[in-house]
C-alpha cells in the first residue's frame, strides 16, 4: 500500500489559463475522488469514480472543471480559464468498492490562481 | 439533506490533558461516521470509523469516539493529548447510496500547550 498520490503538490497559475492534476490512487480500489478544500472548510465533493466511469458529479464541479479516469486507474482533473475564486486544496481520494471500505486521501495539490 | 456540525472551531489543551471534540450529524438513516486528522498541508488521514455495532468505537494514535443516536452526536475523545495531535481534525458521515461519498464538518484545530 504506496498510498494515494497527486502531482503536483502546488501550483501557481494566472486567471484564465488551464490546469491539470494527476491523481494515482492505491493499486486495488477502484473507486476514485475528487474533493476541493477552500481554507478554513473541510472537504467538498466534486466527483467520483467507479473504474473509468465518471458516476457523479456534484454542482460544484462548474463546466470548466473535466475529470478522467481514461483507464481505470490513474485520473486527471482539469480546470480551465482559472478564476481566483478557484483557489483551493484539490484532493484525491481512493477505496474499494463496498460500504465498509473507508476513503484514504492523498496530500492534494494546493492551487492558488493570481 | 445530511449535514455535520462541529461547533469549536478551535481548541487549546494541555499536554497531558484529556480531549473531546465535538461532531453533530444530520442524517435520515443510520449514518457511517468518520473522523480524519489533516497536519497543515497535507492530506487526510482516518482516525477512526462507525458502521455498525459497538457504538464505542476505538481508533489509531490513541483516540475513541462514541455513537449516541439520541443525540445524533459522534464525539473524539482522548484521555491524553500529546504535542504532536495538533492538528485539524474533520467529522465526517457518509451517503451511504451508490456513491459512498462523505460529506465534512467544517472542522476543529487543536492547539496543544506545553
Amino acid at each position: 500500500d504506496t498510498g494515494v498520490s497527486q502531482d503536483p503538490r502546488h501550483k501557481i497559475t494566472k486567471r484564465g489559463q488551464n490546469v491539470t492534476f494527476r491523481c494515482d490512487p492505491i493499486s486495488e480500489h477502484n473507486r476514485l475522488y475528487w474533493y476541493r478544500q477552500t481554507l478554513g472548510q473541510g472537504p467538498e465533493f466534486l466527483t467520483y469514480f467507479q473504474n473509468e466511469a465518471q458516476l457523479e458529479k456534484s454542482r460544484l464541479l462548474s463546466d470548466r472543471f473535466s475529470a478522467e479516469r481514461p483507464k481505470g486507474s490513474f485520473s486527471t482533473l482539469e480546470i480551465q480559464r482559472t478564476e481566483q475564486g478557484d483557489s483551493a486544496m484539490y484532493l484525491c481520494a481512493s477505496s474499494r468498492q463496498g460500504t465498509d471500505s473507508p476513503l484514504h486521501f492523498g496530500n492534494g495539490t494546493r492551487l492558488t490562481v493570481t | 439533506a445530511q449535514s455535520v456540525t462541529q461547533p469549536d472551531i478551535h481548541i487549546t489543551v494541555s499536554e497531558g490533558a484529556s480531549l473531546e471534540l465535538r461532531c453533530n450529524y444530520s442524517y435520515g438513516a443510520t449514518p457511517y461516521l468518520f473522523w480524519y486528522v489533516q497536519s497543515p498541508g497535507q492530506g487526510l488521514q482516518l482516525l477512526l470509523k462507525y458502521f455498525s455495532g459497538d457504538t464505542l468505537v476505538q481508533g489509531i494514535k490513541g483516540f475513541e469516539a462514541e455513537f449516541k443516536r439520541s443525540q445524533s452526536s459522534f464525539n473524539l475523545r482522548k484521555p491524553s493529548v500529546h504535542w504532536s495531535d495538533a492538528a485539524e481534525y474533520f467529522c465526517a458521515v457518509g451517503a451511504m447510496d451508490s456513491s459512498y461519498k462523505l460529506i465534512f464538518g467544517s472542522g476543529t484545530r487543536l492547539l496543544v500547550r506545553p
